[in-house]
């Protein structure tokens, strides 16, 4: 597509439920990159998709978090058993080999975790 | 470990008037530094990013960054701002080698323009 295109939009769960976040790159983009959005945390670096290889989980929070990414393409990002401190912006971004360093964003799916 | 620092976490500027948003890092050695910028309820668009070469790095929508090795900065400057600049500002790192194309964002510079 001609973004990379995140849904929901907004999502609003109960604690102690599972969420299901989406991210669809830009067609060709072999990079993929979730952040987190959070008053007084700010940008935080969640988990990166290169190509095949396998994924940078680095930033991931706790085990409650995981993320896949199905043939190189869209990827999701699943929370189990969602807290309140959950509650927050979750961007996506892709970048192709040519665009390097400097990827696109997502408009994100604001979490608010009741 | 790196670390991006805006001091500034308010701005306010007449529209017309310039503008400079600081940005600091420490970092082992020289890393990739950006702008973005974010308006309310959207993403976050990259603005203007240094590898090498020319200090003095020419962005989108007017926007100019310089960076001085010597103080650690890559300050954001715009000669003239519009009402439409009102945005949050965020400038980030990133490794020249390994660390997986990872960005570290500073906590962001909330900029608004007085008419």
């Amino acid at each position: 597509g001609a973004g990379v295109s995140q849904s929901p939009s907004n999502k609003v769960t109960e604690k102690g439920k599972d969420v299901e976040l989406r991210c669809d790159p830009i067609s060709g983009h072999t990079a993929l990159y979730w952040y987190r959005q959070s008053l007084g945390q700010g940008l935080e670096f969640l988990i990166y998709f290169q190509g095949n290889s396998a994924p940078d989980k680095s930033g991931l929070p706790s085990d409650r978090f995981s993320a896949e990414r199905t043939g190189g393409s869209v990827s999701t990002l699943t929370i189990q058993r969602t807290q309140q401190e959950d509650s927050a912006v979750y961007l996506c971004a892709s970048s192709s080999q040519k665009e390097g360093i400097g990827y696109t964003f997502g408009s994100g799916t604001r979490l608010t975790v009741v | 470990a790196q670390s991006v620092t805006q001091p500034d976490i308010h701005i306010t500027v007449s529209e017309g008037a310039s503008l400079e948003l600081r940005c600091n890092y420490s970092y082992g050695a020289t890393p990739y530094l950006f702008w973005y910028v974010q308006s309310p309820g959207q993403g976050l668009q990259l603005l203007l990013k240094y590898f090498s070469g020319d200090t003095l790095v020419q962005g989108i929508k007017g926007f100019e960054a310089e960076f001085k090795r010597s103080q650690s900065s890559f300050n954001l400057r715009k000669p003239s701002v519009h009402w439409s600049d009102a945005a949050e500002y965020f400038c980030a790192v990133a490794p020249l080698t390994g660390g997986g194309n990872k960005l570290t964002f500073g906590t962001g510079t909330q900029l608004k323009v007085e008419l």
